[in-house]
Order: structure tokens, then C-alpha cells, then sequence
């Protein structure tokens, strides 16, 4: 089974531009978290998305939004880019809504460098 | 709020010894979910190992093995037979039922492997 696909994997950006992220998550995976990995923050969560709804949302700026799809297929979306937003973003999927054993494990993506300037 | 912490910015160990990492946590929650990830400098994240609190039995997956001490809120992972390909970024993480995704990390350790 193939894992998690992310695209690209490395985009450059200047200031004030928009960015597009994209994530497939593992077959059958229908929950999709994404991460923001920066050294000095370290993983920060996003938010995270199932049957095209989110349902949680960490502590950003609005300028990051995300939507999914009915094939649970996830996008991110950062507006205005600031250099601050120059990180690694980490998408992860889980088996099914409900945490309950194995099914709460998140497995992730290679991940998206994304580098302003 | 749930904070994990890694006690130990990096370490050592020469090939085909053992070594332990540390990680404690901070909750109110009786029942929630621990995990390894490693992430090696390919940047992919891998899990390594999974811990649910309300087992009293520690996880083992090869030669990766926990001590999960509930009371204590510990939770840190043994690697056995060190090899090189086990030189990573190792990332302790917390999750609670109900959480909708959100896995807390703590800051993680830096694991050289030396031959």
C-alpha cells in the first residue's frame, strides 16, 4: 500500500506571494493532519481535516487555511507569505475518525520544504 | 494543556550497543496514546513504536522497546544493537482520545551512530 504522497517537495516563494500544498493520504485514510517543523518552534499542529470538514486547528494566523476532499485528498494554503512561514510541512494520515488503538496512529508524508525569500 | 518533554538535545553510541532516550509528559488524561517517531535526514518521519496508556504491558517492536511508567509520566525508548541506519531525529509525542489529530511533540533528540 502506498504511503503518503506530498507535493511538491520543495517550492520556493517570495514575500507576499500564496502557496499551494498538496497531500494524499494513505489508502483508506480518511483523517489528514498537517505540521509546520521549524527549528526554532519545533512541530507545531495546524490543523486536521476529515470527510471534508475540519475539525480542530492549532494556533495560527488565518493566513493558513486547508480544505479536503471527498477522496480525503488535502490541500494547505498560506497567504501573504511571511519569511517566518519558511519551514517544513509535514502532512499525516489516519486510519478513521474515532482514536481508538492502532486506528489513532499517524503516519506521515515526506513533507513540503517551503522556502521564502 | 499537554507538554512532552525530551530531556536530552542529542547523544551517542557506538554501533551494537544500547542506548536509552528520555521523554516525559505532562497530563490530567488517564487514558491516551504515546509514540516514537524518528526522523532521520531524509526529513521523512517514521514511527518507530506506539504506547496506549492503558496498557500495563510495554511495547517492543524489534530491537526498539519502551519503559512506560504511568505514575511517573515517562515514557522512553530503548534501542538494542544499535546499527548506523538508526542515526536520526527522535521525536516523542502525545496524543489524547478525542484530540482530532493533534499530536503534541516534544523537541526531540538527535541520535549519532557510530561505527
Amino acid at each position: 500500500k502506498a504511503g503518503v504522497t506530498q507535493t511538491p517537495r520543495y517550492l520556493i516563494k517570495t514575500r507576499g506571494q500564496q502557496v499551494t500544498l498538496s497531500c494524499s493520504p494513505i489508502s483508506g485514510h480518511r483523517s489528514v493532519s498537517w505540521y509546520q517543523q521549524t527549528p526554532g518552534q519545533g512541530l507545531q499542529f495546524l490543523f486536521e481535516y476529515f470527510s471534508e470538514t475540519q475539525r480542530n486547528k492549532g494556533n495560527f494566523p488565518g493566513r493558513f487555511s486547508g480544505r479536503q476532499f471527498s477522496n480525503s485528498r488535502s490541500e494547505m494554503n498560506v497567504s501573504t507569505l511571511e519569511l517566518g512561514d519558511s519551514a517544513l510541512y509535514l502532512c499525516a494520515s489516519s486510519l478513521i475518525k474515532w482514536d481508538s488503538g492502532n486506528r489513532a496512529t499517524q503516519y506521515f508524508g515526506p513533507g513540503t520544504r517551503l522556502t521564502v525569500l | 494543556a499537554q507538554t512532552v518533554t525530551q530531556s536530552q538535545p542529542e547523544m551517542s553510541v557506538q554501533e551494537a550497543e544500547t542506548v536509552t532516550l528520555s521523554c516525559t509528559y505532562d497530563t490530567s488524561e488517564n487514558n491516551y496514546y504515546l509514540f516514537w517517531y524518528k526522523q532521520p535526514p531524509s526529513r521523512q518521519m517514521i514511527l518507530v513504536i506506539r504506547q496506549e496508556a492503558y496498557k500495563q504491558q510495554n511495547a517492543t517492536e524489534n530491537r526498539f522497546s519502551v519503559n512506560f511508567q504511568k505514575a511517573a509520566k515517562s515514557f522512553s525508548l530503548k534501542i538494542s544493537d544499535s546499527q548506523l541506519g538508526d542515526t536520526a531525529m527522535y521525536f516523542c509525542a502525545f496524543m489524547k482520545p478525542g484530540s482530532q489529530g493533534n499530536l503534541i511533540f516534544g523537541k526531540g533528540t538527535k541520535l549519532s551512530v557510530k561505527p
